[in-house]
């Protein structure tokens, strides 16, 4: 079956330093990947996706490359912010479905 | 727009209550889900539906029922709720079809049952 692991948490930084949070997935077929982010008291946004192998997402200066060689999907961003802390999710769906699979999650601390 | 609208935020049930959580969305969106959200486990999957009047069984059913009479709503049951339900639910909504629409999710309902 579908499934994703990401790397175990919490991860504390300092601002502006350099973010990378693995993320490798297992499924059968060609699935879409997906970043969702959860701020405090809130419900999950979607930060970036991917639908096949070697597109890379961005958005808000985050970046992740579906690598289909490796099954992997790493979250990355140069130079992280205190307005960054947040959990973050690595996801996975079928291709054109909607039922998406998550990771454990990752909760990231930025600190000033 | 509203987007996703859960209600309640916050509720506390003994065993054995029954209760059902609130989920609306006005976006016109076919596609709506319920997850919960545990520690160390991300969101898991427990029921959906791709519109009204159809309805089908996620990754943790057990313990809850659906309906969707409407494609605005999808209201989740508890009809005996276990301290193993205590749990953060969340439900969300899409499009249907070819291309991977983005999920909307709502705030969240934060259940303890004692």
């Amino acid at each position: 079956g579908n499934s994703v692991t990401q790397m175990e948490g919490p991860v504390t930084l300092s601002e502006e330093a350099f973010l990378t949070i693995n993320c490798t997935y297992t499924a059968t077929g060609y699935p879409s990947l997906f970043w969702y982010v959860q701020y405090p008291g809130e419900g999950l946004q979607l930060l970036l996706k991917a639908t096949k192998a070697d597109d890379k997402g961005s958005n808000k200066g985050f970046e992740a490359t579906y690598r289909k060689e490796t099954t992997s999907f790493h979250l990355e961003k140069g130079s992280v912010q205190v307005s960054d802390s947040a959990v973050y999710f690595c996801a996975l769906a079928n291709q054109g479905a909607q039922k998406l699979v998550f990771g454990q999650g990752t909760r990231l601390t930025i600190n000033p | 727009n509203a987007g996703v609208t859960q209600t309640p935020k916050f509720q506390v049930l003994k065993t054995g209550q029954s209760m059902t959580l609130q989920c609306a969305q006005d976006m016109n969106h076919e596609y709506m889900s319920w997850y919960r959200q545990d520690p160390g486990m991300g969101l898991r999957l427990i029921h959906y539906s791709v519109g009204a009047g159809i309805t089908d069984q996620g990754e943790v059913p057990n313990g809850y029922n659906v309906s969707r009479s409407t494609t605005e709503d999808f209201p989740l049951r508890l009809l005996s709720a276990a301290p193993s339900q205590t749990s953060v639910y969340f439900c969300a909504s899409s499009l249907v079809g070819v291309g991977d629409y983005e999920q909307y999710f709502g705030p969240g309902t934060r259940l303890t049952v004692t």
